[in-house]
């Protein structure tokens, strides 16, 4: 079954530290999004992407980078962590259903800065 | 910047009881997405509406999305301990913004036995 996967599901870093957050979808969804959730905010957009060699910025980018190179992977980048970054961070892939544009979600990573 | 406004943030009932959930917007959206997410997961699709006025039931859940298509709901009948969770709406833009969604904070829900 296609599926969407995200790792690790648990991080602690320090601040200053580069992290990398893996988020491999086998579904063939040529668009991938980023989002963090945080109480009170709902899900907001990081960085999403519709297709290999494309990336773009959402409405939370800044510290936060994102490359494709394939169409499964789309790794996000804390070039320098912050413990505003602590959040619970969401990998998703969509694809158009004729009617509407449907996400799917993997099971997120619990990411602590201290 | 569209804004998805759900109400309320907090709901805790009894089994038995009926709720509604609000999502309000003064943007218009061309599709209105509710999503259910239990804790240590991510958000499950539930339905999708696209028309002003569609009304989608799935079991004892109801949809309804607003003729102006800025608003939705979703009512639940009779609640059951299992329908505890957080409920996401979302909104899809359409156009240049196709793909992307717009999700509303959320509705936390908790059914008492």
């Amino acid at each position: 079954d296609a599926e969407i996967t995200q790792s690790p599901r648990h991080k602690i870093t320090e601040t200053g530290r580069q992290v990398t957050l893996a988020c491999h979808q086998t579904w063939n969804h040529n668009n991938m999004f980023w989002y963090r959730q945080d109480l009170g905010h709902g899900l907001r957009l990081i960085h999403y992407s519709y297709g290999v060699q494309d990336t773009n910025k959402g409405e939370v980018s800044d510290g936060y980078s994102v490359s494709r190179s394939n169409t499964e992977d789309l790794p996000l980048t804390l070039e320098s962590a912050a413990s505003s970054q602590t959040s619970v961070y969401f990998c998703a892939s969509s694809e158009w259903t004729g009617y509407a544009d449907e996400q799917f979600f993997g099971p997120g990573t619990r990411l602590t800065v201290l | 910047t569209q804004l998805l406004e759900q109400s309320p943030q907090f709901l805790s009932i009894q089994e038995g009881e009926n709720l509604t959930v609000y999502c309000n917007s003064s943007s218009v959206f061309s599709s209105l997405q509710w999503y259910r997410q239990e804790p240590g997961e991510g958000p499950v699709l539930l339905v999708t509406v696209v028309t002003g006025g569609e009304v989608k039931k799935l079991k004892r859940l109801t949809f309804q999305f607003g003729d102006a298509r800025k608003d939705s709901s979703l009512h639940i009948t009779a609640a059951q301990p299992g329908d505890t969770g957080l409920y996401l709406c979302a909104g899809g833009a359409g156009g240049t913004s196709y793909g992307k969604l717009t999700f509303g904070q959320g509705t936390i829900l908790t059914v008492h036995p």
